[in-house]
């Protein structure tokens, strides 16, 4: 069985700060793993994902992610937070076919301060 | 192109009334998804249908909820009876080209 989990469930940083967000994963075949961003009465909105290949992947607003098979992690980064960042972010994982189909972590809110 | 339309926003009712939520996927998508998310919890897939076939539907509770996507289209979740348990924010979601895309979703407080 497939299973997510997100360490800290609240993350405060200042503006221009690195933004590290932490994402395990536990997966008995290669996953799929996403990062979803949701804004306050808001849908969830992709940020980023992994399929094959590269295994650092770039994704919208500057965010960036590792898949670390060893780690078995797939931590989100951004160098320089700003404040239109603060929302709440969600790690995801699927094994493929159905990219909808996901296992969501609890989700990490993500403060920024001025 | 319009997003995934969720109706309504909001909706409140009595324990033990029953409620339906509609959806309208983005048009082309074949592939629609409902998921709970109840406050502080990552969403949890509910059903999954392709066209107007489910696909998976292992964690719907079947004895209060149904879901239907007539036509392969619009869809409706529907829950009857509700419990208190229940309360949460209902997300639909259509898919295609490897991306899913959320819609607003629809806000349920059970009294």
């Amino acid at each position: 069985a497939q299973s997510v989990t997100q360490l800290g469930s609240h993350v405060s940083v200042s503006e221009g700060a690195l933004v590290l967000l932490r994402c395990n994963y536990s997966s008995s075949v290669p996953p799929y793993l996403f990062w979803y961003v949701q804004y306050p009465n808001q849908g969830l909105q992709l940020l980023l994902k992994y399929t094959t290949g590269a295994t650092l992947v770039k994704g919208i607003n500057g965010f960036e992610a590792e898949f670390k098979k060893s780690e078995t992690s797939f931590h989100l980064t951004k160098p320089s937070a700003h404040m239109s960042d603060a929302a709440e972010y969600f790690c995801a994982v699927t094994v493929g076919g159905s990219q909808g189909n996901l296992i969501f972590g609890k989700g990490t809110k993500l403060s920024v301060k001025p | 192109e319009a997003g995934v339309a969720q109706s309504p926003r909001y909706k409140i009712i009595e324990k033990r009334q029953s409620v339906a939520f509609w959806c309208n996927p983005i048009s082309g998508h074949a592939t629609l998804y409902w998921y709970q998310q109840i406050l502080g919890q990552g969403p949890k897939l509910l059903i999954q249908f392709q066209n107007n076939g489910v696909v998976d539907d292992s964690q719907l509770p079947k004895d209060r909820f149904s879901a239907e996507r007539l036509k392969g289209v619009d869809s409706t979740l529907k829950i009857q009876p509700a419990k208190l348990e229940d309360s949460a924010v209902y997300l639909c979601a259509s898919e295609r080209g490897g991306e899913a895309f959320f819609g607003q979703g629809t806000r349920l407080t059970v009294v």
